[in-house]
Order: structure tokens, then sequence, then C-alpha cells
């Protein structure tokens, strides 16, 4: 199957700091990304829909001014989570839509906000 | 409102066979998909089903039902490693993921 990488892994950052999680389809290009959010033991919360050359499109409730989302080429999205603060702290997902049918999910970061 | 429901957790034992079952309600319809998420990684993709009937994939096999909402994943010959936790979700009118909250599947010697 198709390759999504992310970066980093793993992000330890103190409180008041911004961190840049970088998500690549690295066989294919994606028009379209989407970015999770993941608490522990719980399903994936769709953040936002993150689309190649235009405004994400954010669900209710997720702050855009916080995260911030760019999708400057077809294998490249960015989340910045602005000013971290302790309950920013969670695994954050990425995922590529490589057809209508198929999304390819990235091996997800892991933020801590000390 | 678009739901997906699945039970939370479930036991069963090595060697076994256990079906998850997942009803959703969606605002149209595109398919339904099964995904493996083990602890602190990414989900995996196990199957897809737009058309009713089994689909079946090795030990794994998928089922849906379009007139009742309705699937399960059918884990035959269980093997500890299977110990994950397992999310269905259904695409909708839109073609986003509509996710379920997980089974999380413990397997016994």
């Amino acid at each position: 199957g198709a390759v999504v990488s992310q970066h980093p892994s793993r992000v330890i950052c103190k409180s008041g700091t911004s961190v840049k999680i970088e998500c690549r389809s690295l066989d294919f290009q994606a028009t379209t990304m989407f970015w999770y959010r993941q608490f522990p033991k719980k399903s994936l919360m769709l953040m936002a829909t993150s689309n190649e050359g235009s405004k994400a499109t954010y669900e209710q409730g997720v702050e855009k001014d916080k995260f911030l989302i760019n999708h400057a080429s077809l294998t490249l999205s960015t989340l910045t989570v602005t000013s971290a603060h302790p309950e920013d702290s969670s695994f954050y997902i990425c995922s590529a839509r490589a057809s209508e049918y198929e999304q390819y999910f990235g091996p997800g970061t892991r933020l801590t906000v000390t | 409102g678009q739901n997906i429901d699945q039970p939370t957790e479930m036991t069963a034992t090595e060697g076994a066979i256990v079906q998850i079952n997942c009803t959703y309600q969606t605002s149209g319809f595109n398919g339904l998909f099964w995904y493996q998420q083990h602890a602190g990684e990414a989900p995996t993709f196990l199957s897809y089903n737009v058309l009713d009937g089994l689909e079946e994939k090795g030990r794994f096999s998928s089922f849906l039902s379009r007139s009742k909402g309705y699937s399960y994943l059918l884990l035959k010959e269980l093997q500890m490693k299977d110990s994950a936790s397992y999310l269905c979700a259904a695409l909708d009118s839109n073609y986003q993921l509509i996710w379920g909250a997980g089974t999380k599947l413990i397997i016994k010697p």
C-alpha cells in the first residue's frame, strides 16, 4: 500500500512554545490530507481537513488559530500547535487521501507539553 | 446525526474465533472500513466493504448489510498479536470517514 510519513514521531516541548508536525505522502499525491487527534483509549477525532492550495476546513470546537495547517504541496501538509499547553499533549495522526475510497495513515506523533 | 456503534471491549481465547459488530447511521454511504490499531500506533487498514456480503482475507473476514446498517469483522484462529483495538469507520456522502470509538480486543492464552 501507499506510504505516509510523519515527523517527528515524538516531541516534548515546554508550555508556551510552538511545535510543527509534518505529514508527507511518499509515493502518491494527495490533494486532501486529514489531521486527527487521539486521546488514550479513545477513537480518532478529526481536527481538520487539509486541502492543497486552499485553507483547511476545521471541525467544530477546533481552534484554527491554535492549530495552524498548511498544505503547500501535493505531498506535504503541516500542523503547527501554537503556544502549546499541557492539555495539548496527545497523539496526533495524519492521513492522506489517495482516492475517494483510499486513505493512508501516518505513524503518528506523540506530543508531550511540559 | 451520524453515528457508529461498536462494543467497547471484548475478550477471546487464543485459537478461537471472535466477531466484532458495528452498526452505523450516516448521511449517505460509500463503504465501511475496518482498521486495526495497536497501542501507541496509527491505524492500519484491514478491510473495505461497499457491497452486501462477506469479504474474506486470510484469517480476517468482513461482512456488510447495507439495508441493516450493519457490519462485522470476524477474526479466526486468534493469535496473541491480534490483541488490539479494532475501529469501524463508515464513508459518508462527502467521502469523509465517520469513526466508531473502537473495540478493544483482549486475547487470553
